[in-house]
């Protein structure tokens, strides 16, 4: 049982390519989300999904996509980094309904030079 | 969600009780106080939570005023382990977002 892996742990980018980091969780949740962290600042919520084939917006999601094609997967792509993306990722899964505590990944260390 | 307000640094000793506070002065009825931590670089952890009635379970205790105006996370045996950034959190109940302040940076001092 390994709860939420990400991946890649590290990524350097230049500027304008892209790429997809992968959340994966095996507890069977429905609700999954993408937050950036910023250094010296709190969590901030990117995108967002409650059950399978849904995506919805978070508090920054600008120059982000995201997909859910399958429960247990949550996809964030980058079309065309930028060095303001860089950042630390997390992903995290909640059960959904009323249970509301968030299990979060290791996160992905991403800088775009 | 409400807003809520820490102290963004405090220090404790090894072996001691820490206490946590947070201020959650606009914090509705249906909403619940949650509090997660991170390690550094590590994902955030959940702690506990609570509506109105005190909490306890195996990593902390949580005190939360009768107002609900303000909660107090209690860490009761520090440990160096212990050293991370607390983040109090109001949330409703089915709410699908948490939001993250600044939290306030523990230190536990040996």
């Amino acid at each position: 049982n390994a709860g939420v892996t990400q991946t890649p742990k590290f990524r350097v980018l230049k500027t304008g390519q892209s790429m997809t980091l992968l959340c994966a969780q095996d507890m069977n949740h429905e609700y999954m989300y993408w937050y950036r962290q910023d250094p010296g600042m709190g969590l901030r919520l990117i995108h967002y999904s409650v059950g399978e084939g849904t995506t919805a917006k978070g508090e920054v999601p600008d120059g982000y996509n995201v997909s859910r094609l399958k429960k247990q997967n949550f996809l964030l792509g980058l079309e065309s980094a930028a060095p303001s993306q860089t950042s630390v990722y997390f992903c995290a899964t909640q059960r959904g309904g009323y249970s509301d505590t968030q299990y979060f990944g290791p996160g992905t260390r991403l800088t775009v030079l | 969600d409400a807003k809520t307000t820490q102290p963004p640094s405090m220090d404790c000793a090894e072996g001691r009780a820490a206490n946590l506070p947070c201020n959650h002065s606009t914090i509705s009825g249906n909403e619940y106080v949650y509090w997660y931590r991170q390690i550094h670089s590590q994902g955030p952890q959940y702690i506990i939570h609570g509506l109105k009635n005190n909490e306890t379970n195996e990593m902390a205790s949580l005190i939360i005023t009768e107002d609900r105006k303000s909660s107090t996370l209690i860490l009761p045996h520090a440990t160096l382990r212990d050293t991370a950034v607390y983040y109090c959190i109001v949330k409703s109940q089915g709410a699908q977002k948490l939001v993250f302040g600044q939290g306030t940076r523990l230190t536990i001092n040996p």
